[in-house]
This record gives C-alpha cells, sequence and structure tokens, in this order.
C-alpha cells in the first residue's frame, strides 16, 4: 500500500531530551517536507529536501535537524535547543522537485510530540 | 501582513446549506492554488488543486481563482455532517514550498 508513514503517532520527551521522528515514503516522490502545526497557527515549515542528501531550512529551523540519505526516508530530530517543541508534526512529499505542473504535496497521518 | 490570511472561524452551518470559504494573499507570483481537508488529528488531505485564475468544480466542490484581486474560494454545496473539517488553502510560486493559510474550521450540523 503506497503513502507516508510517520512513527510514532504519539511520542512523550523529557526536557533537554532530543528525540527523532521517523518519516518513509514508498511513492518515488522526489522532495519531501515536515510541517509543524500548533492550534491557530497553521501549517508551518520546518525543512524540506528536493533531492538525496540535500536540504534547506524553512521558517521555523531552529532546534531541528534533518537527513536525506534515502530517497525514502526523511527523520526530524527535535533537539533541546527548541524551546517549544510540544505539537503536530507533519511529514508530506512531492512527486517532482517543484510544485508546479500538477505537482503538489501530500501528507502522512502526523506525530504528536508531548514534551513533559 | 502574512502571506496568506484565512478567517479561522469557527463557521457552523446546518446540513445543506452552501459553503463559503476564502483566503487572500499578498504575493502576487503565486500561480498555483490548493484546498487541503483536514479532520481531527489526521494529516491534510488534497481536496481541489487549481492553477492560476479561474473555477474548477469537482462535486460538491468548487474552487474559484480571482488573480487580480489575489482572493481564493471554496465552495461547498450541499454540506453534509461528514463536511465538518479544518479547510486550509495553501499556494505556491511553483518552485518554492507551498505557503498556508491558518485553516478555517467548519461545523455542519445535522
Amino acid at each position: 500500500d503506497g503513502g507516508i508513514t510517520q512513527s510514532p503517532k504519539y511520542l512523550f520527551r523529557k526536557e533537554g531530551q532530543n528525540v527523532t521522528l521517523s518519516c518513509e515514503q514508498n511513492l518515488n516522490h522526489d522532495a519531501m517536507y515536515w510541517y509543524r502545526q500548533d492550534p491557530g497557527q497553521g501549517l508551518r515549515l520546518i525543512y524540506y529536501s528536493q533531492i538525496v542528501n540535500d536540504f534547506q531550512k524553512g521558517d521555523i529551523a531552529e532546534g531541528y535537524s534533518v537527513s536525506r540519505e534515502k530517497k525514502e526516508s526523511f527523520p526530524l530530530t527535535v533537539t533541546s535547543a527548541q524551546k517549544n517543541p510540544t505539537a503536530f508534526y507533519l511529514c508530506a512529499s512531492s512527486p517532482g522537485r517543484t510544485l508546479n505542473s500538477g505537482n503538489t504535496i501530500y501528507f502522512g497521518e502526523g506525530s504528536w510530540l508531548t514534551v513533559v | 501582513q502574512k502571506e496568506v490570511e484565512q478567517d479561522p472561524g469557527p463557521l457552523s452551518v446546518p446540513e445543506g446549506a452552501i459553503v463559503s470559504l476564502n483566503c487572500t494573499y499578498s504575493n502576487s507570483a503565486f500561480q498555483y492554488f490548493m484546498w487541503y481537508r483536514q479532520y481531527s488529528r489526521k494529516g491534510p488531505e488534497l481536496l481541489m488543486y487549481t492553477y492560476s485564475s479561474g473555477n474548477k468544480e469537482d462535486g460538491r466542490f468548487t474552487a474559484q481563482v480571482d488573480k487580480s484581486s489575489k482572493y481564493i474560494s471554496l465552495f461547498i454545496r450541499d454540506s453534509q455532517p461528514s463536511d465538518s473539517a479544518t479547510y486550509l488553502c495553501a499556494m505556491t510560486r511553483g518552485n518554492t514550498p507551498l505557503v498556508f493559510g491558518k485553516g478555517t474550521r467548519l461545523s455542519v450540523i445535522a
């Protein structure tokens, strides 16, 4: 079954700890994205990658890190430097490197991170 | 001024009503416009995709883009309780990531 798989669905983290959220896609999509969603804030872009071994910062990259060693995988690490990490994290992918000619992005089911 | 403005609602309508959801934007370079639907605690799903100005219809849903006014709309006809969700507008120049509105929360009351 093709799609975008995020894990874990729910995660609790103690303050000061790093945590890694997994995102895997079997759609053969070139580009992958990480968004953060807070109540009343909409979706804000953290990082995106248009090709393996390359990625760009989005609007709120501070306190996060990513890697893109394989086309199918784009893990997000929430570091202890992220001051307010409790949020809903969404991974997405798109077929092409750019969002034109009918390309758009498709989302996973999200991961809830709570700092306790 | 934010790049994309969307009234967060909530918007509550009776079943069968016509719903109008709107976004305004400031960047005239945006060419591609999308609407996503997001159910509670789920990832957004693509509902409508429109290129440049004009209308697009898909079943009970119609998307309109007016680039001269920098205004996009989503109309839902014969609204159903299953349409209750948050609706997000999104747009891009094409070579940049999507920029999202904050989303409008819609409730359709049976």
